[in-house]
């Protein structure tokens, strides 16, 4: 069964370091996404990612997060210089239909710890 | 108002039990209403996915949305131990585009 995929599953980073945590959407998927979920909270939409660009993005996506798709099956999301508080897991998702349709499959997510 | 209420539990049930598990919102807009499944330190699973009123079965699940009343339930059949996990309701649709908007999620434990 097609699936997203996600790596690394954990990353360990000092403050001040950039990121890059990389997903796989599933192949005929054309809406990509990332979610994040701090420990004990609830999952939170950052970026929504459409035909190589953003279609949407929470006020939590501000100017040190970025989102490429580099090749044709690669999409990342790179944090420019890490805080304390971007510890968190983070779920890269997508969908097929563009009609509004949001029958999202998520990844395993990546564990990322800021120290 | 939270634009989506979920009672974070935890429940704990014994198995064969029959689970309800629900979640209520402010956005008249949201048409897409979805169950997620996750497990400890995982991504969430899509359980069941449904759109605008009605309800939805899939084996020992039943989704039910009441948009009159802003509500949507999640039916679990003849529970099992396997089904302990935190269930996280989710919705999307209106001007809010094609990003979900997540419950805080239930914890349920099925207990033998």
């Amino acid at each position: 069964e097609p699936e997203v995929t996600q790596t690394p599953s954990h990353q360990v980073t000092q403050m001040g370091q950039e990121v890059i945590l990389r997903c796989v959407p599933i192949s005929n998927h054309l809406y990509f996404y990332w979610y994040r979920q701090i420990l004990g909270q609830k999952v939170e939409f950052l970026v929504s990612f459409y035909n190589n660009e953003i279609s949407e993005k929470s006020e939590i996506f501000d100017d040190q997060f970025s989102v490429e798709r580099p090749d044709g099956s690669n999409f990342t999301l790179k944090i420019r210089s890490t805080k304390l508080e971007d510890s968190a897991m983070y779920f890269c998702a997508s969908s097929e239909d563009l009609s509004g349709n949001t029958e999202a499959f998520f990844g395993q997510g990546t564990r990322l710890t800021v120290v | 108002q939270k634009e989506v209420e979920q009672d974070p539990g935890p429940l704990s049930v014994p198995e064969g039990a029959i689970v309800s598990l629900n979640c209520t919102y402010s956005n008249s807009a949201f048409q897409y209403f979805m169950w997620y499944r996750q497990y400890s330190r995982k991504g969430p699973e899509l359980l069941m996915y449904t759109y605008s009123s009605g309800n939805k079965e899939d084996g020992r699940f039943t989704a039910q949305v009441d948009k009159s009343s802003k509500y949507i339930s999640l039916f679990i059949r003849d529970s099992q131990p396997s089904d302990s996990a935190t269930y996280l309701c989710a919705m999307s649709g209106g001007g809010g585009g094609n990003k979900l908007t997540f419950g805080t999620g239930t914890q349920l434990k099925v207990e033998l």
